[in-house]
């Protein structure tokens, strides 16, 4: 089946400091790949995606680059603000179905 | 356009009772979804709806949780009777018939039973 493997936190980090959160996975066929973000007290929403191999997705200074040859579709941001503190979630869809990761909760500090 | 409503918001139950949540896709968003998510871990697919039709209920504990989408559109989750590890916050999401597109979120139900 699908599944989907993202580093663990929390991850604590200082203003403008460089934000690397890793994801594995595991698909058949050819999954779109996706990063939620959900900030505190509020649902979950949709950071950047990537639908192909290669692909790369951003947002808001976040990248992730679709890798198939890795299996991987690590976070990147270079300069991480205090209002970057949040949860964020790895997730993956194929044949419609949609699994996440386990979260992994970074809180920035100024 | 409107997101995914849900309600309620919160909800605070003895176990043993029951308790249901009402969800509201995106207009013309085919695919419903239904997650539990226990604080500190990622979400957990509880059940797919394809239209009124059910895709994926794997992981629904049946003997206790039910969910119907009548008509294709709104959709409702119901756990009788309820035990303590249900405490959670259970989120709908809804998703167009394109397959790479992503999954909208509603705010989710905190649910707390005691």
């Amino acid at each position: 089946g699908n599944s989907v493997t993202q580093m663990e936190g929390p991850v604590t980090l200082s203003e403008e400091a460089f934000l690397t959160i890793n994801c594995t996975y595991t698909a058949t066929g050819y999954p779109s790949l996706f990063w939620y973000v959900q900030y505190p007290g509020e649902g979950l929403q949709l950071l950047l995606k990537a639908t192909k191999a290669d692909d790369k997705g951003s947002n808001k200074g976040f990248e992730a680059t679709y890798r198939k040859e890795t299996t991987s579709f690590h976070l990147e941001k270079g300069s991480v603000q205090v209002s970057d503190s949040a949860v964020y979630f790895c997730a993956l869809t194929a044949d419609y179905k949609l699994s996440f990761g386990a979260g992994t909760t970074v809180t920035v500090r100024a | 356009e409107a997101g995914v409503a849900q309600s309620p918001r919160y909800k605070i139950i003895e176990k043993r009772q029951s308790v249901a949540f009402w969800c509201n896709p995106i207009s013309g968003h085919a695919t419903l979804y239904w997650y539990q998510q226990i604080l500190g871990q990622g979400p957990k697919l509880l059940i797919q709806f394809q239209n009124n039709g059910v895709v994926d209920d794997s992981q629904l504990p049946k003997d206790r949780f039910s969910a119907e989408r009548l008509k294709g559109v709104d959709s409702t989750l119901k756990i009788q009777p309820a035990k303590l590890e249900d405490s959670a916050v259970y989120l709908c999401a809804s998703r167009g018939q394109q397959m790479n597109t992503e999954a909208f979120f509603g705010q989710g139900t905190r649910l707390t039973v005691v």
